[in-house]
């Protein structure tokens, strides 16, 4: 079947440690996008990329990075300098870089102590 | 910009009661809309769209009207069930870009 899978499901991470968000894809999609959701606030953007080898910051990049070296790829690290890294993290792609449905992975909670 | 506005929860019915959980929008022009549904414990799924003024999205025993008009897109269903307590988004692109808004969601509890 195909899919977005989201590894590991939940993550716990010491302060000041980096951490990396697996995000693989078998759609065969050329968009995927990370997004943050917090209690109460919704989903925020935190990076999308349209095509392999290119990416752009969403609302809340700072302290996250990603890399888009393959298609289906499309991982997330969570950086020491994000100051509240704690939450609900939510991959998503769609065919093309378009206006048309998004699919969601089953997510990642990260969790600092 | 484009911005969606959702009714705040959480909404408590009873097994079998009516729903409805409101949307509006601003947009430019008449963008695609959506609804999607988030189970907990898991990521979103669309639950319906529609893409044109006038149209109406269903599945599942969901519908919901894009309404021009009123620049609306409430969510209805006629009887629920214990298994659609959920948290449920309405979503719509950004103007000129290929991100979207998500509304802030609504949490649904549906009571046996």
């Amino acid at each position: 079947d195909g899919g977005i899978t989201q590894s590991p499901k939940y993550l716990f991470r010491k302060e000041g440690q980096n951490v990396t968000l697996s995000c693989e894809q078998n759609l065969n999609h050329d968009a995927m996008y990370w997004y943050r959701q917090d209690p109460g606030q919704g989903l925020r953007l935190i990076y999308y990329s349209q095509i392999v080898n290119d990416f752009q910051k969403g609302d809340i990049a700072e302290g996250y990075s990603v890399s888009r070296e393959k298609k289906e790829s499309f991982p997330l690290t969570v950086t020491s300098a994000q100051k509240n890294p704690t939450a609900f993290y939510l991959c998503a792609s769609s065919p093309y870089p378009s206006t048309d449905t998004q699919y969601f992975g089953p997510g990642t909670r990260l969790t600092v102590l | 910009g484009n911005s969606v506005t959702q009714m705040e929860g959480p909404v408590t019915l009873s097994e079998e009661a009516f729903l409805t959980i409101n949307c509006t929008y601003t947009a430019t022009g008449y963008p695609s809309l959506f609804w999607y549904v988030q189970y907990p414990g898991e990521g979103l799924q669309l639950l319906l769209k529609a893409t044109k003024a006038d149209d109406k999205g269903s599945n599942k025993g969901f519908e919901a009207t894009y309404r021009k008009e009123t620049t609306s897109f409430h969510l209805e269903k006629g009887s629920v069930q214990v298994s659609d307590s959920a948290v449920y988004f309405c979503a719509l692109p950004r103007s000129g870009t290929y991100k979207y808004i998500f509304g802030t969601g609504t949490r649904l509890k549906v009571l046996a």
